[in-house]
């Protein structure tokens, strides 16, 4: 069990520009959920992947959010069009299919939008 | 739609002493209840959850947690805090029946004296 992995752990870009996550979950687990995470503030559920499949989408996923996971492996979450507002920390995690609903997250990809 | 208010922004204890995070929760049916901890550059880390069943519940670390419908609270206690237990504590909510979309609390900040 390694853990779930995200990269990069830090990225700065100006705003217009579009930006790339990439999230490795713990091998096995068949469940992907994207969180995006702002200053003083808790989580919030942007996401969810069983398997290849999009499953749920959270209203705040603009149309400049655009998430895969093609293989049902590693997922990546896209931004397009950067907005300051978008600067955050953005989370992965994953679960097995039994016992799902024990999350385990990654360290997060902190997103600072200039 | 559910929500989670951790009424405590900010805790401090002495190192030894007795510890209890409050977590106050909306949602109409049974919830699923969780808390997590978030240490600095690391991941959330889930420490209990309460789905159905004994309303007190054992976690990691020492904590526990007990669940009251009637005050609709799941609040966080550990007898005795050592240093180490230093993070921020996220209460979460789940929707009965799934996991996946969990809404959290804005969190609560523990600094541990020596």
């Amino acid at each position: 069990d390694t853990g779930v992995s995200q990269d990069p752990r830090h990225k700065i870009t100006k705003r217009g520009q579009n930006v790339t996550f990439r999230c490795d979950p713990i091998s096995e687990h068949n469940r992907l959920y994207w969180y995006r995470q702002t200053l003083g503030q808790g989580p919030e559920f942007l996401t969810y992947f069983q398997n290849e499949a999009q499953l749920e989408k959270s209203r705040l996923l603009s149309d400049r959010f655009s998430a895969e996971r093609p293989k049902g492996s590693f997922s990546t979450l896209e931004i397009q069009r950067t907005e300051q507002g978008d600067s955050a920390m953005y989370l992965c995690a994953s679960s097995p299919g039994l016992g799902g609903e024990k999350l385990f997250f990654g360290s997060g990809t902190q997103l600072s939008v200039l | 739609a559910q929500s989670v208010t951790q009424p405590d922004i900010h805790i401090t204890v002495s190192e030894g002493a007795s510890l209890e995070l409050r977590c106050n929760y909306s949602y109409g049916a049974t919830p699923y209840l969780f808390w997590y901890v978030q240490s600095p550059g690391q991941g959330l880390q889930l420490l209990l959850k309460y789905f159905s069943g004994d309303t007190l519940v054992q976690g990691i670390k020492g904590f526990e947690a007990e669940f009251k419908r009637s005050q609709s609270s799941f609040n966080l206690r550990k007898p005795s805090v050592h240093w180490s237990d230093a993070a921020e504590y996220f209460c979460a909510v789940g929707v009965e029946g799934s996991a996946r979309q969990l809404t959290f609390g804005s969190g609560t900040q523990l600094t541990v004296l020596p």
